[in-house]
């Protein structure tokens, strides 16, 4: 079964400083790859996605991801951050199942804190 | 505008109680989902549909059911709620059509059990 691994829980960082998130999936012949953002007390919406091509993805208020398959990788960056920018930040892949449709499997999720 | 609403944002409910979460999309999307969110374990889905009255289970289904009678509308039931259901319960939706589709979030439901 696909999985992905977020392998930090919180990640503080000043104002203005650039940051990284990072996620690792289970290995697989394909592969559609999501960061969702979640602010407080709210759903999860969209940041960005990879599904082919390019491996460096732009998504919405500065994010970028970049895809790396040999090293099962797609870590979130961003150059520099606000203090709007904190939030919890999930890592997602979407998952075939035996039925033939899809399910999307999460990470466990990491908390951006920006600083003043 | 794409649109995931969950009935109730809040709700308490005693021990032993049945417990229904309501979710509806208007997005004519074929599949469902529910999830549930706890600090440190991330988002773990509990079941999904991907058609009218078709579900699966997910990674913890044990003491949660779902129902599905419209294409729209996708319900959680807790049959005899108990505290470590406590939690925040997520309702999202996606297409079955196309590649790597977005899978859409409500606002969430927190559910308090006592």
């Amino acid at each position: 079964a696909q999985s992905v691994t977020q392998l930090d829980s919180q990640v503080p960082v000043f104002e203005e400083a650039p940051v990284e998130l990072r996620c690792n999936y289970s290995s697989s012949v394909s592969v559609y790859l999501f960061w969702y953002v979640q602010y407080p007390n709210q759903g999860l919406q969209l940041l960005l996605k990879y599904l082919s091509g390019s491996t460096l993805v732009k998504g919405i208020n500065g994010f970028e991801a970049e895809f790396n398959k040999s090293q099962t990788s797609f870590h979130l960056r961003k150059p520099s951050v606000h203090i709007s920018d904190t939030a919890e930040y999930f890592c997602a892949v979407r998952s075939t199942t035996t039925s033939g449709t899809y399910k999307y499997i999460f990470g466990t999720g990491t908390r951006l804190k920006v600083l003043a | 505008d794409v649109k995931v609403t969950q009935s109730s944002r809040y709700l308490v409910k005693r021990t032993g109680e049945k417990v229904f979460l309501e979710c509806v999309q208007d997005m004519d999307h074929e599949n469902m989902f529910w999830y549930r969110q706890d600090p440190g374990l991330g988002l773990r889905l509990i079941y999904f549909s991907y058609d009218v009255k078709m579900k699966e289970k997910g990674d913890i289904p044990e003491g949660y059911s779902v129902s599905r009678e419209k294409k729209e509308r996708f319900s959680l039931i807790l049959e005899s709620a108990s505290t470590n259901q406590t939690s925040m319960y997520l309702c999202a939706s996606s297409s079955r059509q196309g590649l790597g589709n977005t899978i859409y979030f409500g606002e969430g439901s927190w559910l308090t059990v006592v």
